[in-house]
């Protein structure tokens, strides 16, 4: 079976850009999580979905930041405008059930200079 | 509310030393628990994982937990560590009725020759 698929693996841009990572869950999963992974803070749980319904957003950090399911297997995670403190690795991550182990992509590396 | 804590930012073992990574956990209902690892560059994977049942519960790469209610705990051993599990773990908890889990801050295990 493929895994969660994240798409870019790396990207850099530049301060006031707009920045729009993707992910295509594993099949058949009902939740989508979007983390944010940094040195000094560890992994954050941004924003999660259970059947394509945003359920908590209480993680996504400002109004810059948005993220959709338009259906069961595609997801977006938007920053609009970017900024270097933004840089971090985004990873998204399915599950089957809420409670149930979750399975990682391998995770956008986002550089914002 | 619930909550990880994983003693140790870093732990530091020889090769063929036994590997000790400390969880504890904080829960008002019984917890489902989770012990996943990161290897550089790649998303988190699932380790162990415990529901119910059997409280010693065997994972991948020789890996295994016990969850101790009493201690509130859910520590990760391996009897003989390999240069191949210097990678960083992260203990997890979610409720069972639970729509998300929280991750620990992670612990990063040093393999020395």
């Amino acid at each position: 079976d493929a895994g969660v698929i994240q798409s870019p693996r790396h990207e850099v841009t530049e301060m006031g850009q707009e920045v729009t990572l993707r992910c295509k869950p594993i099949s058949g999963h009902d939740y989508l999580f979007w983390y944010r992974q940094t040195m000094m803070r560890g992994l954050e749980l941004l924003i999660y979905f259970n059947n394509n319904v945003p359920i908590d957003d209480s993680g996504m950090p400002e109004d810059r930041f948005s993220a959709k399911m338009p259906n069961a297997s595609f997801s977006t995670l938007k920053i609009q405008p970017s900024e270097p403190r933004d840089s971090a690795v985004y990873f998204c991550a399915s599950s089957l059930g809420g409670a149930g182990p979750q399975h990682f992509g391998d995770g956008t590396r986002l550089s914002i200079l | 509310a619930q909550s990880v804590t994983q003693l140790g930012s870093h732990v530091s073992v020889s090769e063929g030393a036994l590997v000790l990574l400390r969880c504890n956990y904080s829960s008002s209902v019984p917890p489902y628990l989770f012990w996943y690892v990161q290897y550089p560059n790649q998303g988190l994977q699932l380790l162990l994982k415990y529901t119910t049942g059997a409280t010693l519960v065997k994972g991948i790469n020789g890996f295994e937990a016990e969850f101790k209610k009493s201690e509130t705990s859910f520590h990760l051993t391996k009897p003989s560590a390999h240069m191949s599990d210097a990678a960083e773990y992260f203990c997890a908890v979610s409720d069972r009725g639970g729509f998300k889990t929280i991750f620990g801050a992670g612990t990063r295990l040093f393999v020395k020759a």
